[in-house]
């Protein structure tokens, strides 16, 4: 099983709902990622989880809340989002985190787009 | 903090004919160097990457090179065919604690055929 899978692929929230985003891998990766994409753009990392614990966290605003509950999923809880939060969402996993002797892959899930109204 | 520029920002060949996007980064003690490929609406897959004990690195009618020195890094496509038609990023990986990966701004590569 070589796929990281998201949920939902579409969501339309309003700016004072509460939605999360899932993800989730099973190919033992210990690093999984958060990447923001908007149109024409490249992804814009936004949080990574390593061995389950955040270790980097790029200034994103608390309305962004990420949660790691196993080695295999990873959510993205959002709250009071704008509009300008609009965008593909995109998950990653690698076998560690970027750099080190095999751990360089990053595999992305499909993503999740989100309209925020 | 780590940059890495991408060159051109888009690039239109006749199908058969090569294509080669270049890539600089800031960070000297970046590592790995991949390369992503992103069709309309699909996810980023990773096509080729080299890591910085290796000059040049191929795979069919995909090759890679670093130039260590000069910070920079290049994808060549040969004989490229329509469905090479994507968005290309390029990634370095930061050094130090942080080890992430930046990417380039994408090249938009489009093969008329």
């Amino acid at each position: 099983d070589t796929e990281v899978t998201q949920t939902p692929k579409h969501l339309v929230m309003g700016m004072t709902n509460k939605k999360s985003l899932k993800c989730e891998q099973h190919m033992g990766h210990r690093a999984m990622y958060w990447y923001k994409q908007k149109a024409k753009k490249p992804p814009e990392l936004m949080f990574v989880y390593s061995y389950e614990k955040l270790s980097i966290n790029e200034s994103v605003p608390s309305r962004f809340s990420p949660e790691c509950p196993n080695s295999s999923l990873l959510n993205l809880h959002l709250h009071a989002l704008q509009p300008e939060d609009s965008a593909l969402y995109l998950c990653a996993s690698s076998f560690r985190t970027s750099g080190g002797p095999g751990g360089g892959e990053l595999f992305f899930g499909e993503g999740s787009r989100l309209t925020v109204l | 903090g780590e940059n890495v520029e991408q060159h051109p920002s888009t690039l239109s060949v006749q199908e058969g004919d090569s294509a080669v996007i270049k890539c600089t980064y800031s960070d000297s003690a970046s590592n790995y160097f991949p390369w992503y490929k992103q069709e309309l609406g699909k996810r980023p897959q990773l096509i080729i990457d080299i890591r910085s004990n290796v000059g040049e690195k191929k795979d069919q009618r995909i090759a890679v090179t670093l130039n260590k020195t000069a910070k920079h890094f290049s994808l060549h496509i040969t004989e490229t065919q329509p469905e090479d038609s994507a968005v290309y990023f390029c990634a370095a990986s930061t050094g130090g604690a942080t080890n992430k990966l930046i990417f380039g701004t994408g090249t938009l590569l489009a093969v008329q055929p």
